[in-house]
């Protein structure tokens, strides 16, 4: 069965220190890969969604990039931290564009 | 006009009862609809996934998608304290949204023992 793993689970950053969120799944290949993020208040804002190695759309303007360095990993990663960016990330994975997403446990991220 | 509205709650039942839960939405192109249970602190795991109008059973869930007035339901029988969490339902106009999907803010259900 497949499984998808996120860390760290949370993460307390001071503003302006970079940021690197990892998302490997397993048991299934070239899945297509989802990075949201969750804030209080708001419903999930897809910001990145890949079909393939190196394959990154953005789907929102933002202070974070991502990388897909193999078939079954996903970053999540940031130069300089803003305090705008604290919030849940959440990982999901799709066998492909016409089956459901499922997530990971998230990284809950605080910006001090 | 936001893209899908959820009430936010909390809905309070107590054990037992059936539970409705709503959706509505704005863009008539969604095709795919489906629900997420989200437990504090955890990522949403996948309820049901229906395709076009219609119901779907599974267990003590049901799915209803009424497509002509924008509209999707779920519904909970013999609800149980474990129920209680945060429902999301989400829609895409493809099946797994290489566009992404489209989430309501979820409803926070409390299920009283």
């Amino acid at each position: 069965s497949q499984t998808i793993h996120q860390w760290p689970a949370t993460l307390v950053q001071p503003v302006g220190s970079p940021l690197s969120l990892e998302c490997t799944v397993e048991g299934t290949s070239n899945p297509n890969l989802y990075w949201y993020r969750q804030a209080a208040g708001r419903g999930l804002q897809l910001l990145f969604y890949s079909v393939g190695i190196g394959q990154i759309s953005s789907e929102v303007p933002q202070n974070l990039s991502a990388s897909r360095p193999q078939d079954r990993q996903f970053i999540l990663s940031s130069k300089k931290l803003l305090l705008s960016d604290s919030g849940f990330y959440l990982c999901a994975w799709a066998t492909d564009s016409n089956q459901p997403q499922h997530f990971g446990d998230g990284t809950r991220l605080s910006i001090l | 006009q936001k893209e899908v509205e959820q009430d936010p709650g909390p809905l309070s039942v107590p054990e037992g009862a059936i539970v409705s839960l709503n959706c509505t939405y704005s863009n008539s192109a969604f095709q795919y609809f489906m629900w997420y249970r989200q437990y504090s602190r955890k990522g949403p795991e996948l309820l049901m996934y229906t395709y076009s109008s219609g119901n779907k059973e599974d267990g003590r869930f049901t799915a209803q998608v009424d497509k002509s007035s924008k509209y999707i339901s779920l519904f909970i029988r013999d609800s149980q304290p474990s129920d209680s969490a945060t429902y999301l339902c989400a829609m895409s106009l493809l099946g797994g949204g290489a566009d992404g999907l489209t989430f309501g803010k979820g409803t926070h259900l409390i299920i009283q023992p």
